[in-house]
């Protein structure tokens, strides 16, 4: 299957500070990106679609504001995480669907596990 | 009604008996549909993909897909500690990239 890679695949920052990660396509050109947020024991929930070349779409009830979502290019979208609280503690995963086919496989970077402290 | 509805689990099968999980979709228009397989702690990986409605098999799994009842599942034969995870059915809505996913099926294997 295709690649997707994600960095870094943990971090622990202070409350109040910002965290981005990376999500990359190594093998195929990703113009739509997805990003996920998992708690504990919980399945997973959309966050946002990352679209390269024009702004994210945000799923409601998250904060657009707290969860910058940039696509540059076709292989690389980032998420940073402004302001990070304790309650923002939690794994986030990213996919790229492979392009230009509606329906068709979707991969996933290897998750974040981030810890606000 | 949710999008993608999975058989509720935990679901618990001894070493070598046949793990059987259930999923059905919404939209009649989907053409796509996957399982997942999720690790505690790990991401998500594709390990079977669907798109005709009959069989497919690929070694130890089988997926079914029947359109008309709106149904897909997998079936894990000869199952093994190592397919002690949780399993999810995603299936993307028609013109959608947009995936949605079943809550998941937790299978534990017991040796």
């Amino acid at each position: 299957g295709a690649v997707v890679s994600q960095h870094p695949s943990r971090v622990i920052c202070k409350s109040g500070t910002s965290v981005k990660i990376e999500c990359r396509s190594l093998d195929f050109q990703a113009t739509t990106m997805f990003w996920y947020r998992q708690f504990p024991k919980q399945s997973l929930m959309l966050m946002a679609t990352s679209n390269e070349g024009s702004k994210a779409t945000y799923e409601q009830g998250v904060e657009k504001d707290k969860f910058l979502i940039n696509h540059a290019s076709l292989t690389l979208s980032t998420l940073t995480v402004t302001s990070a609280h304790p309650e923002d503690s939690s794994f986030y995963i990213c996919s790229a669907p492979l392009p230009f086919n509606p329906g068709a496989e979707a991969f996933f970077g290897q998750g974040t596990r981030l810890t606000v402290v | 009604q949710k999008e993608v509805e999975q058989n509720s689990g935990p679901l618990s099968v001894p070493e070598g008996a046949i793990a059987s999980l259930n999923c059905t979709y919404s939209d009649r228009g989907s053409q796509s549909f996957f399982w997942y397989r999720q690790y505690s702690g790990k991401s998500p990986e594709l390990i079977m993909s669907i798109y005709s409605n009959g069989d497919k098999e690929d070694g130890r799994f089988t997926a079914q897909l029947n359109k008309a009842s709106q149904y897909v599942s997998l079936l894990i034969r000869d199952s093994q500690p190592s397919d002690s995870a949780t399993y999810l059915c995603a299936v993307p809505p028609s013109n959608d990239y947009k995936l949605s996913f079943g809550a998941g099926t937790t299978v534990t294997v017991r040796a």
